[in-house]
């Protein structure tokens, strides 16, 4: 069956460092793949879609990486400020009809 | 401004007493679903739908229904709740892509906590 993993344990950075956080995936072939953060309490915010023909995508501090060989996508933050603190969920087609399924999310602490 | 509201946003009830949660979005947007999220599952799909009257069910259906009657709305009942529907709740829509049967990105609602007693 399809299965999405990212790590359950939470990230702790200090500020200023680069954050880097994984997700992999068995059994599916995405068309694309998507990264989301979401804050305690809170519906998540789409923040990157990447396709399976693109290597790499960047929006301002983000840059997320897709390798449809190794099945696994890195979501990285540049610069990392406390505000970036949360938890950053991935995202794939698959399943039955136009479901997205989410992986459980890795939180991100990110300390000054 | 473009949103996705839910309502209520907090919700005690108890057991058998039947709820509807709202959602309603302004974006014009064909697809919308249904998600619960709890500690340690994540975010599970319940049932989506791709456009007015057609509705499918997602990961974890049991106990629930949904309706889209108009394309701005889609609410989520709970006929007879029970403790294990306790959770957080969250409404989303997207558009559909030009390929016909691929989601675009999802907006998501504010969340609706539920405690069935």
């Amino acid at each position: 069956s399809q299965k999405i993993e990212q790590n359950s344990e939470a990230l702790n950075i200090q500020e200023g460092k680069t954050a880097t956080l994984t997700c992999n995936y068995t059994n599916y072939s995405p068309a694309y793949l998507q990264w989301y953060r979401q804050d305690p309490g809170r519906g998540p915010v789409f923040l990157l879609l990447i396709r399976e023909n693109e290597k790499e995508k960047r929006k301002e501090r983000l840059k997320v990486t897709f390798d449809t060989t190794l099945k696994q996508s890195l979501f990285h933050i540049t610069a990392s400020q406390p505000a970036d603190s949360a938890t950053y969920l991935c995202a794939l087609p698959g399943g039955a009809g136009n479901m997205l399924t989410f992986g459980g999310g890795t939180r991100l602490m990110v300390k000054p | 401004e473009a949103q996705v509201t839910q309502n209520p946003r907090y919700l005690i009830t108890v057991t058998g007493k039947k709820l509807t949660v709202t959602c309603s979005q302004n974006m014009n947007h064909e697809y919308m679903s249904w998600y619960r999220q709890d500690p340690g599952l994540g975010l599970r799909q319940i049932y989506y739908s791709m456009n007015v009257e057609v509705t499918d069910k997602g990961d974890v259906p049991e106990g629930y229904k949904v309706s889209r009657k108009e394309k701005r709305n889609f609410p989520l009942i709970l006929e007879s709740p029970s403790p294990n529907q306790t959770s957080l709740y969250f409404c989303a829509s997207s558009l559909l892509l030009p390929q016909g049967w691929r989601t675009d990105t999802q907006y998501f609602g504010p969340g609706t906590r539920l405690t069935v007693l």
